[in-house]
């Protein structure tokens, strides 16, 4: 059973680009959940989604940021237009019930 | 306000030693969870806490939830090296929609 996968590793952008992050969750989650790490940092909740639902997007900010999980296919964190200020690492985790998470690698993304 | 806070922030100690580092928070939990992250990965799940008073054991890592579910420690006997990592503690807050949220980390070093 793999587990949490998220790609690409590692996002290089320049300002004003777009950025889309991958998470395909462990086989059998429904649930999954988008962190972001700046070094030094905790994790900071993003937001929960079911499949084609999202549940909780507290964490997101209010412009560029939108999140989906499809009926088919990955979980995509999309940042459009991209500031320096979105350089951090970005978790996905998932989990079978709103329980313990299992996270991916990450992604970090740099923005230039 | 930090929800959950981890102390201390940072541990510096020598091989061989024991240590203790804490989760502390005035919410009460339905369950803890610790990870352990390594740098530039993904926080990979030790435990999880469910009972008040609780302790688990996982070799030389020793957990404990406080009676009342508000906080939690865990105990590393004779540090190794490997031992070397970010510590998070996360858990699901009764009076915060079951959401889990994560303390910021303790920073452990190991020296050989």
């Amino acid at each position: 059973n793999a587990g949490v996968m998220q790609n690409p590793r590692h996002l290089v952008r320049r300002r004003g680009q777009e950025a889309r992050l991958r998470c395909s969750p462990m086989k059998g989650h429904s649930h999954v959940y988008w962190y972001r790490q700046l070094p030094e940092e905790g994790l900071k909740f993003m937001v929960y989604l079911q499949k084609e639902n999202i549940i909780d997007e507290s964490g997101m900010p209010k412009e560029r940021f939108s999140a989906e999980f499809p009926k088919e296919g990955p979980s995509i964190l999309r940042i459009q237009q991209v500031v320096r200020g979105d350089s951090a690492a970005y978790f996905c985790a998932s989990s079978p019930v709103a329980e313990t998470q299992y996270f991916g690698p990450g992604t970090r993304l740099l923005v230039l | 306000t930090q929800l959950l806070e981890q102390s201390p922030q940072f541990l510096s100690i020598q091989e061989g030693e024991n240590l203790t580092v804490y989760c502390n928070s005035s919410s009460v939990f339905s369950s803890l969870q610790w990870y352990r992250q390594e740098p530039g990965e993904g926080p990979v799940l030790l435990v999880t806490v469910v009972t008040g008073g609780e302790v688990k054991k996982l070799k030389r890592l020793t957990f404990q939830f406080g009676d009342a579910r508000k906080d939690s420690s865990l105990h590393i006997t004779a540090a190794q090296p490997g031992d070397t990592g970010l510590y998070l503690c996360a858990g699901e807050a009764m009076n915060r929609d079951d959401k889990i949220i994560f303390g910021k980390g303790t920073r452990l070093h190991i020296l050989p």
